[in-house]
C-alpha cells in the first residue's frame, strides 16, 4: 500500500538552508507535492514535481526527486523565521485529487 | 478572490450525535475534497466530489458521507459520532480534477465528548 514517511522535526538558524526529506513507497506515484501548514491554518501548496523530473527550483525552494530511492527533498534557501511551520509531502497517482500525505515535519527557525 | 470557506470553525458534539460541515470552494473551482487531520493518523483523505459526483472515497466507515451541490458547495456529514471522530476536518478545492493543486480552507475543528 501507499506510505509516505517524514522526519518529525527540524531546527535551523535563520539564514541557513533547511532540507526536509520524504520517502514514499509507491513507485507509480505520478505527482509529488510539498504543502505548508502554519498554526491554526489550512495547508498551502508550495510546489510540486512530476515523477519524470529530477529537480525543480522555484525562488528559494528547490525540490529534488530520486525515483530510484523513492526519496523527495525540499530545500529552503536563506530560511527565515516566517518559514517556521509544518511541511507535508504528498503523493498522487492520477487518482483525481486524492493525495496521500506524510506525517509532516515541523520546521523551527531560530533567530 | 475569496478563499475556501468552511463553517462552522469550531463545534462540540456528544457521542451518538450527528454533524454537518459545510465548505464553499473558491469561485470557479469544481472539485472539492475533504480530509481528516488528527495527531495520531495525520491527514487522511475522506472523499472528493467533482460536478456533484463522488469521484473517490477514502477508507472511512459509512457514517461519513458527503455531497456536492450544483454551485460546487459541499457538505460532509458524520452520523453516530464517536470520540475518535474528534479532528480537524479540512476542505480543499481545485479548479479541475487530477491536478493535486489543492487550496485548503482553515478547517472545522470537531470535538466529540
Amino acid at each position: 500500500g501507499e506510505d509516505v514517511e517524514q522526519s518529525l522535526f527540524l531546527s535551523v538558524r535563520e539564514g541557513d538552508s533547511s532540507v526536509i526529506n520524504c520517502t514514499y513507497t509507491d513507485s507509480s506515484s505520478t505527482y509529488l507535492y510539498w504543502y505548508k501548514q502554519e498554526p491554526g491554518a489550512g495547508l498551502q501548496l508550495l510546489t510540486y514535481i512530476f515523477s519524470n523530473m529530477d529537480m525543480k527550483q522555484d525562488q528559494r525552494l528547490t525540490v529534488l526527486l530520486n525515483k530510484k530511492d523513492k526519496h523527495l527533498s525540499l530545500r529552503i534557501a536563506d530560511t527565515q523565521t516566517g518559514d517556521s511551520a509544518i511541511y507535508f509531502c504528498a503523493e498522487s497517482m492520477d487518482a483525481g485529487n486524492m493525495l496521500t500525505f506524510g506525517g509532516g515535519t515541523r520546521l523551527m527557525v531560530k533567530p | 478572490k475569496a478563499g475556501v470557506t468552511q463553517t462552522p470553525r469550531y463545534l462540540i458534539k456528544t457521542r451518538g450525535q450527528q454533524v454537518t460541515l459545510s465548505c464553499s470552494p473558491i469561485s470557479g473551482h469544481r472539485s472539492v475534497s475533504w480530509y481528516q487531520q488528527t495527531p495520531g493518523q495525520g491527514l487522511q483523505f475522506l472523499f472528493e466530489y467533482f460536478s456533484e459526483t463522488q469521484r473517490n472515497k477514502g477508507n472511512f466507515p459509512g457514517r461519513f458521507s458527503g455531497r456536492q451541490f450544483s454551485n460546487s458547495r459541499s457538505e460532509m456529514n458524520v452520523s453516530t459520532l464517536e470520540l475518535g471522530d474528534s479532528a480537524l476536518y479540512l476542505c480543499a478545492s481545485s479548479l479541475e480534477k487530477n491536478t493535486g493543486e489543492l487550496f485548503f480552507g482553515e478547517g472545522s475543528r470537531l470535538t466529540v465528548l
